[in-house]
């Protein structure tokens, strides 16, 4: 079975630290590019950042540049994003989700797979 | 940054209704489009791709076409299996923007 499962989220502090993962099963995890996606309690989507290979295609949103840093390690199928200097607003489930693609560029394909996310909370 | 919008916000249908919520990209995106379905409490789901292309498993009532900055998911016959937020996501490049979302009811 296809799957991703996240981990380690929590409670942390404004300006700590939180590493989440994501355990990918099931698929070949070399052969996609990773994402990941967030929802603040109430609200709607939003990209975090996205991973082609460990030093190209490497994409992170305005609201986390500079703070978070995706990472992934093909050996153990898993996909990571250190979270520094959070705020308030990071608050949010964070989820995995993959996109297909084999080619040699930067092109993207849509999310076709999603964990089930894992809450972060920042908060004093 | 290309800036995604979908129209209406919400909307509230009775069964067996044709349902079309849009997406309009502030600059064109070709067919990088797609739309994804999340239920209340659920992880969202991939409908539809490349605009149109109905992801394997999704129900043939949904549809998607537009090309360019003008998108429209359209649901045939509403179902009450169908209630759910749906969203539209460019996903070429960077920022992979997501709509603000669109909540659909049942009367």
């Amino acid at each position: 079975e296809v799957q991703l499962v996240e981990s380690g989220g929590g409670l942390v502090k404004p300006g700590g630290s939180l590493r989440l993962s994501c355990a990918a099963s099931g698929f070949t995890f070399s052969n996609y590019r990773m994402n990941w996606v967030r929802q603040a309690p109430g609200k709607g989507l939003e990209w975090v950042s996205s991973i082609k290979t460990s030093t190209i295609c490497i994409y992170y949103a305005d609201s986390v540049k500079g703070r978070f840093t995706i990472s992934r390690d093909n050996a153990n199928s898993s996909l990571y994003l250190q979270m520094n200097s959070l705020r308030a607003e990071d608050t949010a489930v964070y989820y995995c989700a993959r996109s297909p693609g084999t080619s040699s560029d930067c092109s993207w394909n849509a999310f076709d797979i999603w964990g089930q996310g894992t809450m972060v909370t920042v908060s004093s | 940054d290309i800036q995604m919008a979908q129209s209406p916000s919400s909307l509230s249908a009775f069964v067996g209704d044709r349902v079309t919520i849009t997406c309009r990209a502030s600059q064109g995106i070709s067919n990088y489009l797609a739309w994804y379905q999340q239920k209340p409490g659920k992880v969202p789901e991939l409908l539809i791709y490349s605009a149109s292309t109905l992801q394997s498993g999704v129900p043939s009532r949904f549809s998607g076409s537009g090309s360019g900055t003008d998108f429209t998911l359209t649901i045939s016959s509403l179902q009450p299996e169908d209630v759910a937020t749906y969203y539209c996501q460019k996903y070429n490049t960077a920022p992979r923007t997501f709509g603000q979302g669109t909540k659909v009811e049942i009367k």
